[in-house]
This record gives structure tokens, sequence and C-alpha cells, in this order.
């Protein structure tokens, strides 16, 4: 989920597992969205994108699920490894607006 | 491709002093973008330009902020006086054909003392 405040909301896995990162958005407009990972001391880094009209898109290891009726936005990582452990955005957008973020969740990967 | 470079990748200035944050986005790209990520507020879009041009400044807290884009491979961000509420980290994004798959440098981390 999203964080409010300085502490953000943390995810700790095994390696291995699947992971499951969610995401309430908060405009029923949005028609974009996208996660984002972010490791320490780097930028942001670009994982999977969803447009409105899709409700499930799957990359390598990764899918995004969306879920309109609730404003509910998932991201499932497969077969989690140490080098996913990273702070994870999720972002939206509407029309030619431009990108809001979420506060993000940090995922911790145990080996 | 080497990415959106930032520099310096450390910044630290005392209150008062003038600070440039400088961005080359990726060849090709049409929009540039500044954000500043602080652990209270997040990602915090401050300005954007399309083809050089600012499109949206709404996000530049005040006036001590101005950014430019003199050409399409340059663009910089300036604080001047700098405050110690300014402290955070201050990344460029560049993206090509519209407001939504951004690629990231790596950012400034900036200190006011």
């Amino acid at each position: 989920g999203e964080s409010v405040g300085l502490h953000l909301p943390t995810l700790s896995v095994q390696e291995g597992d699947n992971s499951i990162i969610n995401c309430a958005y908060s405009n029923s407009a949005s028609d974009y969205f996208i996660w984002y990972k972010q490791e320490s001391g780097k930028g942001p880094q670009f994982i999977i994108d969803i447009r409105s009209n899709m409700d499930k898109r799957q990359g390598q290891r990764v899918t995004v699920l969306l879920n309109k009726t609730v404003k509910h936005l998932s991201l499932q990582i497969a077969a989690t490894q140490p080098g996913d452990s990273a702070v994870y955005f999720c972002a939206e957008k509407r029309g030619y607006s431009t990108l809001t973020f979420g506060k993000g969740t940090m995922l911790l990967v145990s080996p | 491709d080497a990415g959106v470079i930032q520099s310096p990748r450390h910044e630290v200035t005392e209150m008062g002093q003038e600070v440039t944050l400088r961005c080359k986005p990726i060849s090709g790209h049409d929009y540039l973008f500044w954000y500043r990520q602080t652990m209270m507020r997040g990602l915090e879009l401050l300005i954007y330009f399309n083809n050089n041009v600012p499109i949206d400044d709404s996000g530049m807290p005040e006036d001590r902020f101005s950014a430019k884009m003199p050409n399409a491979s340059f663009s910089t961000l300036k604080i001047q006086p700098s405050e110690p509420r300014d402290s955070a980290v201050y990344f460029c994004a560049s993206s090509f054909g519209g407001t939504e798959k951004l690629f990231f440098g790596s950012g400034t981390q900036l200190s006011v003392l």
C-alpha cells in the first residue's frame, strides 16, 4: 500500500517467493498506470505500465493487475530475488496530465 | 545508450549560496522533467519542458527556483538563494512523445547547511 508521512510500508519476503505490492490510486479518471523500481542511491527505473482498457499485463517475472472498480493496482514479482530489493512506486495519469507518484513500498528480500 | 545524465551527484552548500543542477536528457527525447524527492513528500514534479519550452512550472516552490532548457540536450535547475529546506534529491527525467514512460537520471543529492 501507500505510505503516510515518513514511514514507507515494507514487504519482507524470502528469496524464491512471489511478491505482491499493492497501490490504491485516487483518480477514477486515470487512464494510464506505471510501476517504477528505485534502488538505493539510484533514480527510479521503469518496470511495467498498463492502460485503463486492460486489467492485466505481463512482463519478464512481473505482472501488473488493474482493478478499476476499487481503484487498485498491484505488481506481482515471481520468484523474488535479492536484486529485487528496492522501493517500488506506482504512478497514475489522466489524459495529457503528468504522472502522479505514490509514496512507495519497500521490498526486502532475504536470501 | 548513456541514459539521462545529471551532475553533480552530490552538492553540499551553505545557506544563501547559489546552486545549479545540470541535466542531459536521452538523445531524441522531446520531454524533460525536474523532480524533487524527500521522505516526507515523495516525488514532486517541479517543472517540465516539451521541445525546450517550459509547459508547466506550477510545482516550482517559489521564485528562488528557476529552470532553463537552452537546447535539446541540456537543462539546468537553479536555486538562488538556497535554504536548508531545499535539501533533497533532485531528479531529471526525459521521455519521448509524451508524459508517460519517463527515464530518470541518478539524481543530485543536495544538502544545504
